[in-house]
Parts: C-alpha cells; sequence; structure tokens
C-alpha cells in the first residue's frame, strides 16, 4: 500500500550512542517532516524538508541531523543519544498541491526511541 | 507563528453521548485547519480538514468541525460517539513558517465507556 515507512519501530540506545530513523515515502510528495511526541506536549517539529537536497530546522532541532538525499527518503540522525531524547519519532509526508482530495498528512507509524 | 490550545485534556464519555472537542487557534487570516485522530498504538490519521467555503466541514466516521473565523476555533463534534473512538485527538493548523509545515494542539485523550 501506497504510504509513509518507518524504519526501525522500536530501538532502545545507551546514552552516547548513535543512530538513524529512516522515512521512505512511495508519494512523490515533496514535504517531508520529523517530529517527535511526548505526553501532554503533542507533536513538535524537529527538521523538515520542502524537496529533495534541502533541509532546514523545525521547533526542536538541537541533538538531530537530517539528510534528503532522495525525494523518496528523509533520514533522522541522532549523533550522540541523550536520555532527554527518549520519545516518540513521527515522519510525515505531504503534497504541495493544496487542491489535491487527499491535501494533509500522511504518517509513518512511529519509532518508539528509549535513551538509557 | 501560529500556535493551538485544546480545551480539553482528558474527555471521558459514555457509548451514545454527545462530544465536543475544543481546539483555538493564535491568529486569523487565511488559515488551513485540520483534525486528527491517534487510536492507541498507532499514528495519527486525518478525520477532517477546512480550507475554505462552507465552515462545517464533515470528516469520516460521522465527525464534523465548524470554523468560526471571528472565534479562531475550529471545534470538533459527533452526536453519539461510540467505544471504538476511543482515542487521542489532535486539532492542527498549517503555519505559514517551517515550510508551511502543521502546528498540532496538544491534545485530547477521549476514554468512551462501554
Amino acid at each position: 500500500n501506497a504510504g509513509v515507512t518507518q524504519t526501525p519501530k522500536f530501538r532502545v540506545l545507551k546514552t552516547g550512542q548513535s543512530m538513524t530513523l529512516l522515512c521512505a515515502q512511495d508519494m512523490n510528495h515533496e514535504y517531508m517532516y520529523w517530529y517527535r511526541q511526548d505526553p501532554g506536549m503533542g507533536l513538535r517539529l524537529i527538521h523538515y524538508s520542502v524537496g529533495e537536497g534541502t533541509t532546514a530546522k523545525g521547533e526542536v532541532p538541537d541533538g538531530y541531523n537530517v539528510s534528503r538525499l532522495k525525494k523518496q527518503n528523509f533520514l533522522l540522525g541522532l549523533e550522540s543519544a541523550a536520555p532527554s531524547q527518549t520519545s516518540v519519532y513521527f515522519c510525515a509526508s505531504r503534497t504541495d498541491r493544496t487542491h489535491d482530495k487527499n491535501y494533509g498528512y500522511t504518517f509513518g507509524s512511529g519509532t518508539r526511541l528509549t535513551v538509557v | 507563528a501560529q500556535s493551538v490550545s485544546q480545551h480539553n485534556h482528558h474527555v471521558i464519555l459514555s457509548e451514545a453521548a454527545s462530544l465536543e472537542l475544543g481546539c483555538n487557534y493564535s491568529y486569523g487570516g487565511t488559515v488551513n485547519l485540520f483534525w486528527y485522530v491517534q487510536y492507541p498504538g498507532q499514528h495519527l490519521q486525518l478525520l477532517l480538514k477546512y480550507f475554505s467555503g462552507d465552515p462545517l466541514v464533515k470528516g469520516i466516521k460521522g465527525f464534523e468541525a465548524e470554523f468560526i473565523k471571528s472565534k479562531f476555533s475550529f471545534n470538533l463534534r459527533k452526536p453519539s460517539v461510540q467505544w471504538s473512538d476511543t482515542a487521542e485527538y489532535f486539532c492542527a493548523v498549517m503555519d505559514d513558517n517551517y515550510g508551511q509545515n502543521f502546528v498540532f494542539g496538544p491534545g485530547t485523550r477521549l476514554s468512551v465507556l462501554p
């Protein structure tokens, strides 16, 4: 089925370790986003991309890096994980065509990350 | 940048009760508004959206929302809830900043008792 695929679904890291979360979409969407979801805080934007080869900082970018080398993939990296980065991470993508009947975010299923 | 507030943190209803969840956004102009639902352990799914036109928007699963420009509000309603509506509900507004991302409210948890 078309949509947004995130890998891995679960991960436990030790403080200081690094990892990369992969987001892949097959809907030819221009815009892609990484959010983190924490209890009582809703979703907060980490980084985003408005097209292949472009990335930009969101609301809470510290401690994260991203890359969008291919249009369909948006990678989120943690260089040195900290317990404060324990969270659920969601990737989302959307078309830039506001009249598209499916306009809106399509979310991946999330990655639950625990840093100990 | 926009901000979104949701009136209730946790709402508990019995089946067949009516539901209204409040949502307010911070400033006017042209706004695109959304309601998303997150069932336990799942990702967010779009319930409905408003871009322009009729301020009463109908979505999936019997949900509707009313856009009231003068009140900066976009409240979600359902006449009769079911146990399967137990979920977390997020209101969102498209922001001009950050790649026109969606700014989400903190969410309202709905528990429907059978």
